[in-house]
């Protein structure tokens, strides 16, 4: 069965901390990882998309890693805002699959100020 | 903005009518992505058209069908609605199915939300 698995489900912050959190997808036919980040009332966007094993990606405060051989990557904010509340949702395409995207249920991050 | 546009932005529907959604996707964008996203869960792939041919289909009944027109805009159609079919819609667009498809960020809609009664 193929699943990609993010945690944890919900996360709850104060301005200024730093957080990290996990997707987990089976390391087998890996193709690649993509990070989104999906604010209230629009539209997903992407932030990253990972093919290597060992890749780091940065965008502003936001940066994530990948592991191939273990099947996980781990996405961090540092410095956390209240823009930064958003669901962040990661997917992979598995091989073979016509272009499918396989999505985890999301993390669902809030900061207060 | 992604410049993927989706209508209607809510509907509501009772059992057994049908429903249509549309999409257009981002300019020069010629496959677009059709999912599922049902309260708690991640967006679920129906399917993804590439110049008017169905290029892939996920774990979804006959009666969800789509098209694509020569202008790449997409139509989601879902026939015998059921109160599960209650969730919001996502449209995606992107440059190419295939491999390049696979490494390339898609382009999503806000979607359109279904209640089905």
């Amino acid at each position: 069965i193929l699943n990609v698995e993010q945690s944890p489900q919900s996360l709850h912050v104060q301005e200024g901390d730093s957080t990290n959190f996990t997707c987990s997808f089976p390391s087998s036919n890996f193709y690649a990882l993509h990070w989104y980040r999906w604010e209230t009332a629009k539209s997903p966007e992407a932030l990253f998309v990972m093919t290597l094993n060992g890749d780091e990606k940065k965008k502003g405060r936001i940066s994530a890693t990948l592991n191939t051989k273990e099947g996980y990557s781990y996405l961090y904010i540092k410095g956390s805002q209240p823009e930064d509340s958003a669901t962040y949702l990661c997917a992979s395409p598995f091989y073979n699959q016509g272009g499918k995207l396989i999505f985890g249920q999301g993390t669902e991050l809030s900061v207060k100020p | 903005e992604t410049g993927v546009t989706q209508s209607p932005t809510h509907l509501i529907k009772t059992r057994g009518q049908q429903v249509t959604l549309r999409c257009s996707s981002q300019s020069g964008h010629n496959t677009v992505s059709w999912y599922q996203q049902a309260l708690g869960q991640g967006p679920q792939f129906i399917f993804q058209y590439y110049r008017e041919e169905e290029n892939g289909r996920g774990n979804f009944p006959p009666r969800f069908s789509g098209l694509q027109f020569p202008n790449y805009s997409s139509e989601l159609n879902v026939n015998a609605l059921e109160l599960d079919d209650s969730a919001l819609y996502l449209c995606a667009s992107s440059l190419t199915p295939g491999r390049d498809v696979l490494t390339g960020e898609l382009f999503f809609g806000e979607g359109s939300r279904l209640t089905v009664l």
